[in-house]
């Protein structure tokens, strides 16, 4: 079946602008969470879903950084008065059940966003 | 919060030989340790993954092991083949948090013919 999939593949933003990333998760997947990719680094956590809930938010850099889930499917990562040091691969995952640990995380291909 | 981390950050070897990556985490409270490989362009792909309650887990060529008391994990692949050429990511998680996924720096590794 379908992965995880993310639009746009790549984002370029003049430093100021707001940008919308959006990811579709695999059909069913209760649990989504949202990770930051600096260039050579792994993935950092930035927000985590429970369904429509978002019930961790801790990784969020700042307050221009806001993250929804509606419908409890789609999720949208919005990025308000872009920076450079914005500028990464963002990276969407889903997994199948609640969040309790262990379960596998599939990863979206990921948006790159350069902020010039 | 907790930290992970990997090394090498970089390891060459020739086609047919094995590889090693070795990750240690700080929280004594995770359990659950899954390897990621991340191909260029791409988003990161779950290769094996173990938990704490298994010490080493075989799947083909890749194979996993874990010492909790040293709180380190490892990767082992053998027969290195040109595909295996990727970035390698250890992770770490505990249970009855949001599961979220703390990484290591990964560890570019580039199998040569």
């Amino acid at each position: 079946g379908a992965g995880v999939s993310q639009s746009p593949r790549y984002k370029v933003a003049k430093r100021g602008q707001d940008v919308a990333l959006r990811c579709d998760p695999i059909s069913g997947h209760v649990s989504l969470f949202w990770y930051q990719q600096a260039l050579g680094q792994g993935p950092e956590f930035l927000t985590y879903f429970q369904n429509e809930a978002q019930l961790d938010k801790s990784g969020l850099p700042s307050d221009r950084f806001f993250a929804e889930r509606p419908e409890g499917s789609v999720s949208t990562l919005k990025i308000q008065r872009t920076q450079q040091e914005d500028s990464a691969v963002y990276l969407c995952a889903s997994s199948l059940a609640g969040g309790l640990g262990g379960e596998t995380q599939y990863f979206g291909p990921g948006t790159r966003l350069l902020v010039l | 919060g907790e930290n992970v981390e990997q090394h090498p950050s970089t390891l060459s070897v020739q086609e047919g030989d094995s590889a090693v990556i070795k990750c240690t985490y700080s929280d004594s409270a995770s359990n659950y340790f899954p390897w990621y490989k991340q191909e260029l362009g791409k988003g990161p792909q779950l290769i094996i993954d173990i938990r704490s309650n298994v010490g080493e887990k075989k799947d083909q060529r890749i194979a996993v092991t874990l010492n909790k008391t040293a709180k380190h994990f490892s990767l082992h692949i053998t027969e290195t083949q040109p595909e295996d050429s990727a970035v390698y990511f250890c992770a770490a998680s505990k249970t009855g948090t949001a599961s979220k996924l703390t990484f290591g720096t990964g560890t570019r590794l580039q199998v040569t013919l």
